[in-house]
């Protein structure tokens, strides 16, 4: 079946610990989307990558890194510089980088230990 | 400012009531694109709709309907015949070119359906 899937569902991170989240399509779509979401809020743009090897800062980048290698796969890192780490975070993708929808994975939920 | 204002923090009704779900946005464009997604408690988005700028054409999909005005820059939702199964969190998203590939999420509404 076509989708979107992120591993792991549930994810612990020490005290100055970089973490990875893993989000992967095979819906041939070339944008792909990191997202947060705090209790209570919307979901706010961490980083978005249009194509392989390109990809752009959102509103919250600091502290998160990622690559593009793959046009399939988009991970995020949590680095020890995010010192707010613990939220939900989404994964997306579109066909392109237009005013495509943009369709969602089932999410990763972070906890700091 | 905020995009996208959802101002329904949490709605309750009784299985088979309607319900309606608000939805204001704000842009200076003259394109741009609307959205409605679900989030159950699994947590996975659920895409349900798209409108752009230029259809004001109100839709309906089974129960479900949506109402668009450009006059009061409103996209709202409603639920006919409400199901349990309808409980669930729901974002009003907005696409425009002043935000060239983002989308803006209002903050949500948590809808709880009481058998």
């Amino acid at each position: 079946d076509g989708g979107i899937t992120q591993s792991p569902k549930y994810l612990f991170r020490k005290e100055g610990q970089n973490v990875t989240l893993s989000c992967e399509q095979n819906l041939n779509h070339d944008a792909m989307y990191w997202y947060r979401q705090d209790p209570g809020q919307g979901l706010r743009l961490i980083y978005y990558s249009q194509i392989v090897n390109d990809f752009q800062k959102g509103d919250i980048a600091e502290g998160y890194s990622v690559s593009r290698e793959k046009k399939e796969s988009f991970p995020l890192t949590v680095t020890s510089a995010q010192k707010n780490p613990t939220a939900f975070y989404l994964c997306a993708s579109s066909i392109g980088a237009g005013q495509e929808t943009q369709y969602f994975g089932p999410g990763t939920r972070l906890l700091v230990l | 400012a905020q995009k996208v204002t959802q101002a329904q923090t949490e709605i309750s009704v009784v299985e088979k009531e309607d319900v309606t779900l608000d939805c204001v946005y704000e842009t200076r464009d003259t394109t741009y694109y609307l959205f409605w997604y679900k989030q159950p408690p699994s947590g996975e988005l659920v895409f349900l709709i798209r409108r752009n700028s230029f259809d004001e054409q109100n839709e309906i999909s089974g129960r479900y309907s949506w109402n668009f005005q450009k006059s009061t820059s409103s996209f709202n939702f409603t639920i006919t015949a409400s199901q349990v199964v309808d409980s669930a969190v729901y974002f009003c998203a907005l696409r425009d070119l002043d935000t060239g590939n983002q989308f803006y999420f209002g903050t949500g509404t948590s809808l709880t359906v009481i058998p």
